[in-house]
């Protein structure tokens, strides 16, 4: 059963304007996300990540947010660059755990 | 910087044959991880080793097996290949949790043909 879900397998957006990428969990013991952005033929990079104790965490042009009692997070990326364009994991753990659990991936395409 | 490498970026084999995964990581990081990428599926978490000899189970560890001898190195073992292991293989290092949570690195990834 799939904990982590991002329903939107993909996203076109206009150089310039922002995106908005978003992804449900379901256990309620998580307190810890990141989001990993993955071009093709690459591994994941590590983008942002951000704590259940907050609720937005900012690193220049990305911007997470998290909606714990909506078991909902989010990733802004405002202005969207065409390097941007790249597939999006998001990732979920809990404190003590090992591993993480991700998503399915949303693929961002940023027009110019 | 992180460095995670995989010993191939690109591997085709047959069916039946017995096929090594090698994984070497350079920031002596405790965990270490494999993961297939597949279509509509995400990452999903094969076995993970949090010391060396030590292993665990993820969410599809059938048909694969790995070894922790050094702790450096992670190796994805697929005891007998078959097509349905066709995939792209991730390895991932990592500290483990602390006061500060740590992200997960990966290595660039094997693409794996099994035909």
């Amino acid at each position: 059963d799939q904990q982590v879900k991002q329903n939107s397998p993909s996203l076109s957006v206009q150089e310039g304007r922002i995106s908005i990428l978003n992804c449900d969990y379901t256990n309620s013991m998580f307190d810890y996300f990141l989001w990993y952005k993955k071009y093709p033929a690459e591994g994941p990079t590590f983008l942002i990540s951000i704590s259940s104790i907050k609720d937005k965490n900012e690193d220049g042009r990305f911007t997470v947010f998290l909606n714990k009692s909506a078991k909902h997070l989010s990733l802004h990326i405002v202005p969207s660059q065409p390097g941007d364009s790249a597939v999006y994991f998001c990732a979920a753990s809990q404190t003590g755990a090992n591993n993480l659990f991700f998503g399915t991936g949303t693929r961002l395409t940023v027009i110019p | 910087d992180v460095k995670v490498t995989q010993s191939s970026r690109y591997l085709v084999k047959r069916t039946g044959e017995k096929v090594f995964l090698e994984c070497v990581q350079d920031m002596d990081h405790e965990n270490m991880f494999w993961y297939r990428q597949d279509p509509g599926l995400g990452l999903r978490l094969i076995y993970f080793s949090y010391d060396v000899k030590m292993k665990e189970k993820g969410d599809i560890p059938e048909g694969y097996s790995v070894s922790r001898e050094k702790k450096e190195r992670f190796s994805l073992i697929l005891e007998s290949a078959s097509t349905n292991q066709t995939s792209m293989y991730l390895c991932a290092s990592t500290t483990p949790w602390g006061s500060s949570n740590q992200p997960q690195h990966f290595g660039d990834g094997t693409r794996l043909s099994i035909l």
